[in-house]
């Protein structure tokens, strides 16, 4: 596609649900990146991947999430038992090659509401 | 640990005027250094990459240097315009990184032009 996908735009969750956000990159991209973007911070690193590979998953703050890219394209950010502080802006970038050389494209955001 | 502080965190200005924003990391180390820009519930938009190695880029009314030894860059922005409002975010790729390309950002500065 033209640029890259995110969806749903917007997720309500009630407290202890799980939920799954979802990233189509720009075809052909081989870096994948998900941030997290707390109301009024800057987007925080939580995982990258390279094809198919996690090569960095550093910044997940717990074991509740969960980041795939099975086939090296479409990636899932899974949460599970959501919390409160998980309520926040999930941002997916992809980038042609490694390292982000060739810079980056963003998708616009999932919203997730924690209730 | 890499930090990231843009100053101020808000900015109002009269159309016309030209305006620096400013962002500062603690770890000169780095791969580059990104300015991006923001609008409301969309995702980033990038506008300049700096390699570590150039002092500045150049696009259009847009003008981001690079110092890095004093671990500083400002983004300049002539003749500002109404549709220039946003939130502007500086992220810098720390060098240990630079095989996954990920950004550590600030926490944006943003930006109102009234006409």
């Amino acid at each position: 596609g033209a640029g890259v996908s995110q969806s749903p735009r917007y997720k309500v969750a009630k407290r202890g649900q799980d939920v799954a956000l979802r990233c189509d990159p720009i075809s052909g991209h081989v870096s994948l990146f998900w941030y997290q973007q707390a109301l009024g911070q800057g987007p925080e690193f939580l995982t990258y991947f390279q094809n198919e590979a996690q090569l960095d998953k550093s910044g997940l703050p717990s074991d509740r999430f969960f980041a795939e890219r099975p086939e090296g394209s479409v990636s899932t950010l899974k949460i599970q038992r959501t919390q409160q502080e998980d309520s926040a802006v999930y941002l997916c970038a992809s980038s042609l090659r490694q390292g982000g050389v060739y810079g980056y494209t963003f998708g616009s955001g999932t919203r997730l509401t924690v209730v | 640990k890499q930090e990231v502080t843009q100053i101020p965190a808000a900015l109002s200005v009269p159309e016309g005027e030209n305006l620096v924003l400013n962002c500062s990391f603690t770890d000169s180390a780095i791969y580059n250094l990104q300015w991006f820009r923001q609008d409301p519930g969309k995702g980033l938009t990038s506008l300049l990459l700096i390699q570590s190695s150039q002092r500045e880029q150049t696009s259009g009314r847009l003008n981001a240097s690079l110092d890095k030894s004093s671990g500083r860059s400002t983004l300049y922005i002539a003749a500002s315009q109404p549709g220039d409002s946003a939130t502007y975010l500086c992220a810098v790729s720390p060098l240990g990184s630079s095989n996954t390309g990920k950004l550590i950002f600030g926490q944006g500065t943003t930006l109102q032009v009234k006409p």
